[in-house]
């Protein structure tokens, strides 16, 4: 019953630091990805994947990394964090892509304060 | 410029009545349509996907309704509890893959 898991929940990091956010899934989706919530504002794509070994940049990439070794595993990786980057990280996956009506499921949210 | 709209931005309702949230979008080529649930500090929850053939949906207490002529789709909440208290999202996705609109959401307070 795990679904999507993302660690950790709650992270402060300095300017200039890098930190990684994990997310894993045992659903055996495969597609993957990664969203930014900022107060007041919808979602926005920053990275996805379709499967092992293959992940594409979605609107809002910049200062961002991804990889994609297994099924299971896509972290995000932050390399020089930045006071724009303070926001809450959501992870999902899906059978498949979004124009095809399967149902994503959500991981449950890092909060990520850059100071 | 694709587009998804929510309002009202917040609403409160007394535990036991019925509410209606509203959803705009523009964009195309539409494929569906999704309302999520949002709990306080938690992810995202899947309502409802309708495609463009469907009208209507239902889960639960929850009904949502689409015009694809109009672009507007609503979320009906019946018989309210206090469990509702949270942020409805309205996601459209277009044809071409993966560009997803998400709504800023609408918060909803229900009060005892």
């Amino acid at each position: 019953n795990a679904g999507v898991t993302q660690t950790p929940k709650f992270r402060i990091l300095k300017i200039g630091q890098s930190m990684t956010l994990q997310c894993t899934q045992d659903m055996n989706h495969n597609y993957m990805y990664w969203y930014r919530q900022d107060p007041g504002m919808g979602l926005k794509l920053i990275y996805y994947s379709v499967g092992a070994g293959i992940t594409d940049k979605g609107e809002v990439p910049n200062g961002y990394n991804v990889s994609r070794s297994t099924t299971e595993d896509f972290p995000l990786r932050l390399e020089l964090a930045a006071p724009s980057q303070t926001s809450v990280y959501f992870c999902a996956s899906s059978y498949s892509g979004p124009s095809l009506n399967t149902e994503a499921f959500f991981g449950q949210g890092t909060r990520l304060t850059v100071v | 410029k694709n587009q998804v709209e929510q309002s009202p931005q917040s609403l409160i309702i007394l535990e036991g009545k019925n509410c209606t949230l509203q959803c705009n979008y523009t964009v195309s080529p539409f494929s569906n349509l999704r309302w999520y649930k949002q709990d306080t500090g938690r992810g995202p929850v899947s309502l409802t996907i309708m495609t463009f053939s469907e009208n209507t949906k239902s889960n639960g207490r929850y009904t949502a309704t689409l015009d694809a002529d109009t672009k507007q789709s609503s979320l009906h909440i019946t018989a309210s509890q206090l469990s509702d208290s949270a942020s409805y999202i309205c996601v459209v996705a277009d044809t071409g893959g993966f560009k997803t609109i998400f709504g800023a959401g609408t918060r909803l307070f229900v009060k005892a």
